[in-house]
């Protein structure tokens, strides 16, 4: 029940474009709070990936992307890579919890 | 090298206390907000807390407030996060985290420490 709401899952195979959905409310995404992408790869910390909706840290390649609408972001990888399998987390703030907020997480399979 | 460690971690009681370190190396620790987010086992991420630069403002998840308190020692150049009465469900992987320059991302991350409460 996280206050951000991801897809379990999405696979794709190698090569292939993907996209991870995050879906928010008006205390969070959509009252304007930035979102902001981290990879986490098996039994790794978080890693930040895409931060203020679609801008890239350093040596984040340029096939991660991210976008913003309304009460929704969403995360596309392209040409897919097998190192891309990994677990993806949105996160912004909230207004009403005055707290920040993560996304339950989306697990990407490489098939 | 910018880089977060956190420490002591373990097992603990319902209804004990354990105290968790982060020591920050790489960077001018003094200026930057600090989080802790912590990750139980097989589920997602979830922040806990948030100290300003000069600990002037205090922010706690619902679920600790009242049992956990955040400090830091900008001189030491470390985090603290003190747990008390600890529940089963305080189970998880507890990461320090930098708030960076936007103020509303986590853009460095510790390896995590586990604390693991149980009888």
């Amino acid at each position: 029940q996280s206050v951000l709401t991801q897809p379990p899952s999405v696979s794709g195979a190698p090569g292939q474009r993907v996209t991870i959905s995050c879906t928010g409310s008006s205390s969070n995404i959509g009252a304007g709070y930035d979102v902001h992408w981290y990879q986490q790869l098996p039994g790794t910390a978080p890693k930040l990936l895409i931060y203020a909706n679609s801008n890239r840290p350093s040596g984040v390649p340029d096939r991660f992307s991210g976008s913003k609408s309304g009460t929704s972001a969403s995360l596309a990888i392209t040409g897919l890579q097998t190192e891309d399998e990994a677990d993806y987390y949105c996160q912004s703030y909230d207004s009403s919890l005055s707290g920040w907020v993560f996304g339950g997480g989306t697990r990407l399979t490489v098939l | 090298e910018v880089q977060l460690v956190e420490s002591g971690g373990g097992l603990v009681k319902p209804g004990g206390s354990l105290r968790l370190s982060c020591a920050a190396s790489g960077f001018t620790f003094s200026i930057y907000s600090m989080n802790w987010v912590r990750q139980a086992p097989g589920k997602g991420l979830e922040w806990v807390s948030s100290i300003t630069s000069t600990s002037s403002y205090i922010y706690y998840a619902d679920s600790v407030k009242g049992r956990f308190t955040i400090s830091r020692d900008n001189a030491k150049n470390s985090l603290y996060l003190q747990m008390n009465s600890l529940r089963a469900e305080d189970t998880a992987v507890y990461y320090c985290a930098r708030l960076g320059a936007t103020g509303d991302t986590f853009d460095i991350w510790g390896q995590g420490t586990m604390v693991t409460v149980s009888s």
